[in-house]
């Protein structure tokens, strides 16, 4: 049972334009979610998350967004960057859980 | 670098025998998380221990077991192994568990391919 979906297994984006990563998740008591990016030979990296108080978070070119009610979050990449070409991970836990929750990656590549 | 360490990064073993691997987290990260990467799948939570004790499990095959150990090392041990156990196994770690645990700290996975 796949509590988080990145229902894009690819994107390509060109050089200087925006990227943007979906991921929509069906457990409601999900209230903190995450972007893991990860290179290849190389483990996942934290990239930026959000708490479900707020809608938006903003860390220079990466900005998440959280739509609750609809259960969907997704990532901006403003402006895109060949350096970005990887895959991303959305996660997903709970205030009272341990776990946590990874979709199946969305693989970028941005095109010099 | 994380400060995750994994080892072995690559293993080629064969159908039925056990392997184990090892994890060290970051150093005064007391929790452990473990986590499966089969082809074209996301990464499958197995299972967490935080200062030696199990706090969660996945879906961890009764095949497999975990234990974390008095200096935070933890390992994952995988018997009986089967062609579909070949997959990118994953630790991380973090300061805390529950809430607020905060983001996890990736090793760079240890490749396990079953012959």
């Amino acid at each position: 049972d796949q509590q988080v979906k990145q229902n894009s297994p690819s994107l390509s984006v060109q050089e200087g334009r925006i990227s943007i990563l979906n991921c929509d998740y069906t457990n409601s008591m999900f209230d903190y979610f995450l972007w893991y990016k990860k290179y290849p030979a190389e483990g996942p990296t934290f990239l930026i998350s959000i708490s479900s108080i707020k809608d938006k978070n903003e860390d220079g070119r990466f900005t998440v967004f959280l739509n609750k009610s609809a259960k969907h979050l997704s990532l901006h990449i403003v402006p895109s960057q060949p350096g970005d070409s990887a895959v991303y991970f959305c996660a997903a836990s709970s205030y009272t859980g341990n776990q946590f929750y990874f979709g199946t990656g969305t693989s970028l590549t941005v095109i010099p | 670098d994380s400060g995750v360490t994994q080892t072995p990064k690559h293993l080629i073993t064969a159908t039925g025998q056990r392997v184990t691997l090892r994890c060290s987290p970051r150093s005064g990260d007391l929790s452990v998380y473990w986590y499966q990467q089969s082809l074209d799948q996301g990464l499958q939570f197995l299972i967490q221990y935080y200062n030696g004790e199990e706090r969660a499990k996945g879906n961890i095959l009764e095949r497999f077991s975990a234990q974390q150990f008095p200096d935070l090392h933890s390992e994952l041990n995988l018997s009986s192994l089967e062609l579909g156990d070949s997959a990118l196994y994953f630790c991380a770690s973090s300061v805390r568990t529950g809430p607020n645990t905060g983001e996890l700290f990736f090793g760079e996975g240890s490749r396990l391919t079953v012959l």
